[in-house]
C-alpha cells in the first residue's frame, strides 16, 4: 500500500539559509500534518492543512511557512535557519481531520543545521 | 488538549503479554483515546483507539476503565520488534484539524 513520502530523507544547511521540506500524502488523503522532533524530544505538532487550507497551527517559528497544493502535496519552507531546527521532520497525512482517523507518518527529512 | 499520564519505561520479556498503563482522570466524554508508537528512527505509527469499549485489532487490545479516566493497552505476545516509544494521546472529536499531542511516553524495552 502507498505511503506517506517525504522529501529529502537527508537535508544538511548553513546557518541563516533557507530549506524546503516536501510531502506527498497517501492517495485520496485530504489533511497534512506536520511535525518537528529535536533530538530525544518527542514530536511536536507545527501546521496542519484540510482541503488545502490551513486548519491547525502549533508551535511553529515565524520564520517557518507551509502550504497545501492543489495535488494535495504539501510543503514547509523553513527561512533562516537556526542550530536549533536541527531535527526530523515528520509528515502525516489522514483520510479527513476527524478526531478518529488515524495519521499516517512519513519517513520523516533529518535536517542537520550547521 | 485532557492531560494523560504514563509510566517512562517499562520493561517485557519476549513472547510475554505487555500491559502499558495511561491515566487520563480529566478526559471529556467526547474525547477518543488512541495510542501510537514510536519506533526507533521511524516515524510514529497508529496502534488503536477508542471511545468507551474495549477494542482489538491486529495489533493490540485496548481495555478502558468504566469511568474512562485510564486505560490499559495490551501487546498479547511481545516480540522485539515491539520496542518502541508507546503515546497514549485523547483527540476531541468535536476539533477539526485534529493534531496530536505527543508527550510522556512509555519506552518499552522487550527482552529476548
Amino acid at each position: 500500500a502507498a505511503g506517506v513520502i517525504q522529501s529529502p530523507r537527508h537535508l544538511i544547511k548553513e546557518k541563516r539559509e533557507t530549506a524546503t521540506l516536501k510531502c506527498y500524502p497517501i492517495p485520496r488523503h485530504d489533511t497534512v500534518y506536520w511535525y518537528q522532533q529535536g533530538p530525544g524530544q518527542d514530536p511536536q505538532f507545527l501546521i496542519s492543512f484540510y482541503e488545502k487550507m490551513q486548519s491547525d497551527k502549533g508551535s511553529i517559528p515565524d520564520r517557518f511557512s507551509a502550504q497545501q497544493f492543489s495535488d494535495y502535496h504539501s510543503e514547509l519552507n523553513m527561512s533562516s535557519l537556526e542550530l536549533g531546527d536541527s531535527a526530523l521532520y515528520f509528515c502525516a497525512s489522514s483520510l479527513t481531520p476527524a478526531g478518529t482517523d488515524e495519521q499516517y507518518f512519513g519517513p520523516g527529512t533529518r535536517l542537520t543545521v550547521t | 488538549d485532557a492531560k494523560t499520564t504514563q509510566p517512562n519505561s517499562m520493561e517485557s520479556n519476549e513472547e510475554e503479554p505487555v500491559h502499558l498503563p495511561c491515566n487520563h482522570s480529566t478526559i471529556s466524554g467526547t474525547d477518543y483515546i488512541h495510542w501510537y508508537r514510536q519506533l526507533p528512527s521511524q516515524g510514529p505509527e497508529y496502534v488503536i483507539h477508542g471511545l468507551t469499549s474495549n477494542v482489538n485489532n491486529r495489533m493490540a487490545s485496548l481495555a478502558i476503565a468504566e469511568d474512562r479516566k485510564s486505560s490499559t493497552l495490551i501487546l498479547h505476545r511481545a516480540t522485539l520488534r515491539d520496542a518502541a516509544v508507546y503515546y497514549c494521546i485523547l483527540r476531541d472529536n468535536n476539533n477539526a484539524g485534529n493534531m496530536l499531542t505527543f508527550g510522556g511516553g512509555t519506552r518499552l524495552m522487550v527482552k529476548p
